[in-house]
């Protein structure tokens, strides 16, 4: 199954509203997660089954979508938001990552 | 809490073989598979492998051949091999956690670098 995310890299002020893309090659169900990883960091787990929030990450963060479009939004920005965030399908093993998108905080 | 701890940084040689260890704790380990992901420098998540309590793997087409995976659940550890190393295979290599179907926690990573 092929990943493309998009945008690659987007810049946006503190409070704004940004959204994140991921499209599957092939409809997965709601097979998605969405990963945030800072600098010099592992990955840490956002969402999983599309919407559902994981362990103590903030409300600011939604997901939404089904068979091969989705979405990650961000409500309000935050500075500590800035890093590189990952969709990864898990219909199947293997798995695959989309490429990344780079966010920064203007 | 629960913690994956790789092993350390690895130099290695073209042509030579590397083993990252993975070791669990604070949750059931036979309860879980875990999964490999790697990072070259500057670059995206690349998943590479996955194993589950069982024995069983499953291996991205790119490294069918040339990794395996394995645990020692007596431990609970989890082991990384790759062999026939060249410098594209420099990267940041991780363990992750799967209890759901799903990564959900991930280790701190193991730089491998590959140099002559």
């Amino acid at each position: 199954i092929q990943m493309t995310q998009s945008p690659p890299s987007l810049s946006a002020s503190v409070g704004d509203r940004v959204t994140i893309t991921c499209r599957t090659s092939q409809a997965i169900s709601v097979s998605l997660a969405w990963y945030q990883q800072k600098p010099g960091k592992a990955p840490k787990l956002l969402l999983y089954a599309a919407s559902a929030l994981g362990s103590g990450v903030p409300s600011r963060f939604s997901g939404s979508g089904s068979g091969t479009d989705f979405t990650l939004t961000i409500s309000s920005l935050q500075p500590e938001d800035s890093a590189t965030y990952y969709c990864l399908h898990y219909y199947l093993t293997p798995n695959s990552f989309g490429q990344g998108t780079k966010l920064e905080i203007k | 809490q629960v913690q994956l701890r790789q092993s350390g940084a690895e130099v290695k040689k073209p042509g030579a073989s590397v083993t990252v260890s993975c070791k669990a704790s604070g949750y059931t380990f036979s309860d879980s598979s875990i999964h490999w992901v790697r990072q070259a420098p500057g670059e995206g998540l690349e998943w590479m492998a996955w194993s589950n309590p069982s024995g069983a793997t499953v291996f991205a087409q790119k490294f069918e051949g040339r990794v395996s995976v394995t645990t020692d659940a007596s431990i609970n550890t989890a082991y990384l091999d790759v062999s026939r190393l060249t410098s594209d295979d420099t990267a940041i290599y991780f363990c992750a956690r799967d209890t759901r179907g799903f990564i959900d926690f991930w280790g701190q990573g193991t730089l491998v670098t590959v140099s002559s």
